[in-house]
């Protein structure tokens, strides 16, 4: 069965460091993408990043990058350089080649200290 | 702009009534989507619709009913089947390309007293 899961409740990091968001996902499919949103107390979906399975490169966007270790199925957010903005939900998502539907993680509540 | 578009932000219905929650996108689109998100539980897939008068099953469509009948359109009735509908409701799209990330309406909080 495919599958995302975020075994992270909840972590706390302080202004200015790195932090990892873990994520693991189960397929059998070799074809997929990997997606990582942000989730602000507003409510709305903020798309970060994406990886491809075939990507030979770990993604990067910013202050966001995503460590793709394909043997394990991990893909792992990091975040550089915190700050007090990246307080938020984050998702780990994967949508399989030649379908259409993304299938959710049940989220990691970020909160960064000042 | 370009965007997804879910009204009203919040609702509140009394238990055994049914509710219809807007989402309309101007994306040009094929794909649509209904989410629901329970604290803890991240998101769950209701039903989605991947063209015009089509539309698939998710995990938990029980208790809720869709309709596709223009590309824009994507409308979730709340029926008085659903046995805990207070809960947020997003509303995304997407194209048929899985490298594509899916893009989301702002959400409609459900309150049913």
């Amino acid at each position: 069965a495919q599958k995302i899961t975020q075994t992270q409740p909840g972590m706390f990091v302080q202004e200015k460091e790195a932090v990892t968001l873990d994520c693991t996902y189960d397929t059998s499919d070799p074809s997929y993408g990997l997606f990582w949103y942000k989730q602000p107390s507003s409510g709305e979906m903020i798309f970060l990043i994406y990886q491809g399975s075939y990507d030979q490169q770990n993604a990067t966007e910013g202050r966001y990058s995503l460590n793709f270790q394909k043997a394990r199925k991990s893909a792992n957010l990091v975040i550089s350089a915190s700050q007090l903005g990246d307080s938020a939900m984050y998702f780990c998502a994967m949508r399989i080649s030649g379908t259409y539907k993304y299938i959710f993680g049940t989220g990691t509540r970020l909160k960064v200290l000042a | 702009d370009g965007g997804i578009t879910q009204s009203p932000k919040y609702l509140f219905r009394k238990e055994g009534q049914n509710v219809t929650l807007s989402c309309e996108q101007n994306l040009n689109h094929d794909a649509m989507y209904w989410y629901r998100q329970d604290p803890g539980q991240g998101l769950r897939l209701i039903y989605y619709s991947q063209i015009v008068n089509d539309f698939q099953k998710g995990d938990i469509a029980e208790g809720y009913s869709v309709s596709r009948e223009k590309k824009e359109s994507f409308p979730l009735t709340v029926t008085s089947a659903q046995k805990n509908p207070t809960a947020f409701y997003l509303c995304a799209s997407s194209t048929e390309n899985r490298k594509t990330e899916a893009f989301f309406g702002q959400g409609t909080r459900l309150t049913v007293v």
